[in-house]
């Protein structure tokens, strides 16, 4: 089964606005890795978080995540059109393979 | 740096064909490179971990004999898919890490589509 959750599952916003988006896992992690996918493409990596950090930036991007809740949130601060993508979080647990899970689709409307 | 390219990009093919995907990390060696199969509008789906130099280690539920996973060398890792059916038409995307990934980021290929007639 997929150990990550992401919602919501589509989104769509104006251009200027932000955009989160959530995901959650079931088992403890080393880490938490956000990627886009752009439609027929390969993944770009966005972001990891490990398991001992709370929050996290890279330039528009702002990362949380809550070990407790097992959840992570991935902000997009005032979003582009070129933003429109499906965003993906992946966990990494004892072993180095990925688990994804369903993605959020997010449209930004110029 | 951390580029990874698949080939081919598409392709279409014959029910009862093989098809082998190749997977090249350009710019670093690759100690490890995974495969995933998506579907339309799904996620991934994890089909198999490879290291170099030693056979695949497969997701339960993927058939080994179907999907041959060769990872000959530090920079290339191919896919087969045998005797392939259209129910085999997916997306298939690699990805690799290595040392100069610190073994954490997976770096994705662009994918290959494959459509089995």
């Amino acid at each position: 089964s997929q150990q990550g959750e992401e919602d919501p599952q589509a989104l769509s916003i104006q251009e200027g606005e932000n955009a989160t988006m959530n995901c959650s896992y079931k088992t403890s992690i080393n880490n938490l890795q956000w990627y886009r996918q752009n439609s027929g493409r390969g993944l770009v990596h966005l972001i990891l978080i490990r398991s001992n950090e709370r929050e996290k930036h890279s330039g528009r991007l702002r990362v949380t995540l809550d070990t407790s809740k097992k959840s992570s949130s991935l902000l997009i601060t005032a979003s582009r059109a070129a933003d429109t993508a499906s965003y993906f979080c992946g966990t990494q647990g004892g072993s180095e393979k990925l688990v994804f899970g369903k993605g959020t689709k997010l449209t930004v409307n110029p | 740096g951390a580029v990874v390219s698949q080939h081919p990009s598409w392709v279409i093919c014959k029910s009862g064909t093989s098809v082998k995907i190749e997977c090249r990390s350009l710019d670093f060696q690759a100690t490890t490179m995974f495969w995933y199969r998506q579907f339309p509008k799904q996620s991934l789906m994890l089909m198999a971990t490879s290291n170099e130099g030693s056979k695949a280690t497969y997701e339960q539920g993927v058939e080994k004999d179907k999907f041959l996973i060769n990872h000959a060398s530090l920079t290339l890792s191919t896919l087969t898919v045998t005797s392939a059916h259209p129910e085999d038409s997916s997306f298939y995307i690699c990805s690799a890490i290595g040392l100069a990934t610190l073994q954490e980021t997976q770096y994705f290929g662009p994918g290959t589509r494959l459509l089995v007639l």
